[in-house]
């Protein structure tokens, strides 16, 4: 079983630039996370997907920060602009309905932002 | 009150020792309890998982729940260098339900 995709795997951008990232699930999973990871802390959820809508967003900066997942599967998350403090890991992950379910984490993309 | 606390570390062990990992949520209504394991550079993969009060052991692992404490731990015997990695505990709020995690807890096993 493929596991979860993420691209690009890193990426270094100019403070105010934009970026986005893509992810891609494993095959069947109805819900799909987007977190963030600062260095020496947890993962932090950004937002939550149950096939195409949206579950919970409540920690998203939506001043600069959205995501859209079409069709209900793949995802993408974009900042615009760029800040310094954005700085970090983004992981998706996906499982199944059931919140008692497994999260699987894809690779991650790790931005820098200068 | 961090909704999921553990401390930072590291937390030493010599090799063939058992570590126990700590941590502690606020949400008295949490349901479901995950442990995960980051290594440096990766993403977290899953340890275990515990929805019930009482030990959950699966090979050199065993996760033990106490919700009248609002406490979970995680203990690996035979600890081994290859352990030695960051421990994240995750649980699933009873509102909001989602996935809330700790800081983690860095394990470093010696030889």
């Amino acid at each position: 079983e493929a596991g979860v995709a993420q691209s690009p795997r890193y990426k270094i951008i100019e403070k105010r630039q934009s970026v986005a990232f893509w992810c891609n699930p494993i095959s069947g999973h109805a819900t799909l996370y987007w977190y963030q990871q600062i260095l020496g802390q947890g993962p932090k959820l950004l937002i939550q997907f149950q096939n195409n809508g949206v579950v919970d967003d409540s920690q998203l900066p939506k001043d600069r920060f959205s995501a859209e997942r079409l069709k209900g599967v793949d995802s993408t998350l974009k900042i615009q602009p760029a800040k310094l403090e954005d700085s970090a890991v983004y992981l998706c992950a996906s499982s199944t309905l059931d919140l008692k379910e497994t999260q699987y984490f894809g690779p991650g993309t790790r931005l820098l932002v200068l | 009150q961090k909704e999921v606390e553990q401390n930072s570390g590291p937390l030493s062990v010599p090799e063939g020792a058992i570590a126990s990992l700590n941590c502690t949520y606020s949400d008295r209504g949490s349901q479901s309890f995950f442990w995960y394991r980051q290594y440096s550079g990766k993403s977290p993969e899953l340890i275990m998982f515990i929805y019930s009060n009482g030990d959950k052991e699966d090979g050199r692992f065993t996760a033990q729940l106490n919700k009248a404490s609002q406490y979970v731990s995680l203990l690996i015997r035979d600890s081994q260098p290859s352990d030695s990695a960051t421990y994240l505990c995750a649980v699933v709020s009873g509102t909001a339900s989602k996935l809330t995690f700790g800081t983690g807890t860095r394990l470093q096993v010696t030889l």
